[in-house]
């Protein structure tokens, strides 16, 4: 069975740093998806970032960018330029490609200090 | 893009009593559909999906149950609330385009 693993449960920076959340998984699947989730104090969830295991070049989305790095079974995200609005909780998940189901890690909430 | 309505926002209910949650989803056809609860500060707990009308799968034994009467509705319901049922409880829309899951923004549930 898949399983996320985030070793984080939290962390603080300065608002304007750099902080990277790290997230590992486990599985026997060649193909599948990796997502980065935020859930800021609405407790609305919001997809960040998505990465297809089958491509080799790191997603990117204006200050979110991942390091994929599929032997190490590691998926971290990198926040540059921390902004007070990213004070949330970040949830790493997994989707085999043959199965819808999201596979969810525990979460790291993270702080941003003015 | 889709566009997941949920409702109500916040709901106290005794214990004993009924519960009927609900979500339409908009902007898409045929999806996934997931209910999922979330205790505070923890991550999430699948429930129920749903691939089509009618099917539902269950993750989790439990005093709830879910329907979809319809391709974009899906009702989560109880007979009877029990203590334990208190949560944060999200419903999520998938299709097949993105692999991704659009969420609505969650019914914070008290039992008393």
């Amino acid at each position: 069975a898949q399983t996320v693993t985030q070793s984080q449960p939290e962390m603080s920076v300065q608002e304007a740093e750099t902080v990277t959340l790290s997230c590992t998984y486990d599985t026997s699947e060649n193909n599948y998806y990796l997502f980065w989730y935020k859930q800021p104090p609405s407790r609305q969830m919001i997809l960040v970032i998505r990465q297809e295991a089958y491509k080799q070049q790191n997603a990117t989305e204006n200050r979110f960018s991942v390091n994929f790095q599929k032997a190490a079974k590691s998926f971290s995200l990198k926040i540059s330029d921390s902004q007070l609005g990213d004070t949330a909780m970040y949830f790493c998940a997994f989707m085999k490609d043959s199965n819808y189901q999201l596979i969810w890690g525990a979460g790291t909430k993270l702080i941003i200090k003015p | 893009s889709q566009t997941i309505h949920q409702w109500p926002a916040t709901l106290v209910q005794p214990v004993g009593s009924p519960l009927s949650l609900e979500c339409t989803v908009e902007g898409t056809s045929n999806p996934n559909l997931y209910w999922y609860r979330q205790a505070a500060g923890r991550g999430l707990q699948l429930l129920f999906y749903s691939v089509g009308i009618g099917q539902i799968s269950s993750e989790v034994p439990q005093n709830l149950s879910a329907s979809r009467p319809q391709d974009r509705q899906f009702i989560l319901s109880s007979k009877k609330l029990l203590l334990s049922d208190s949560g944060f409880y999200l419903c999520a829309s998938q299709t097949t385009l993105n692999y991704g899951y659009t969420f609505g923004s969650g019914t914070r549930l008290t039992v008393v």
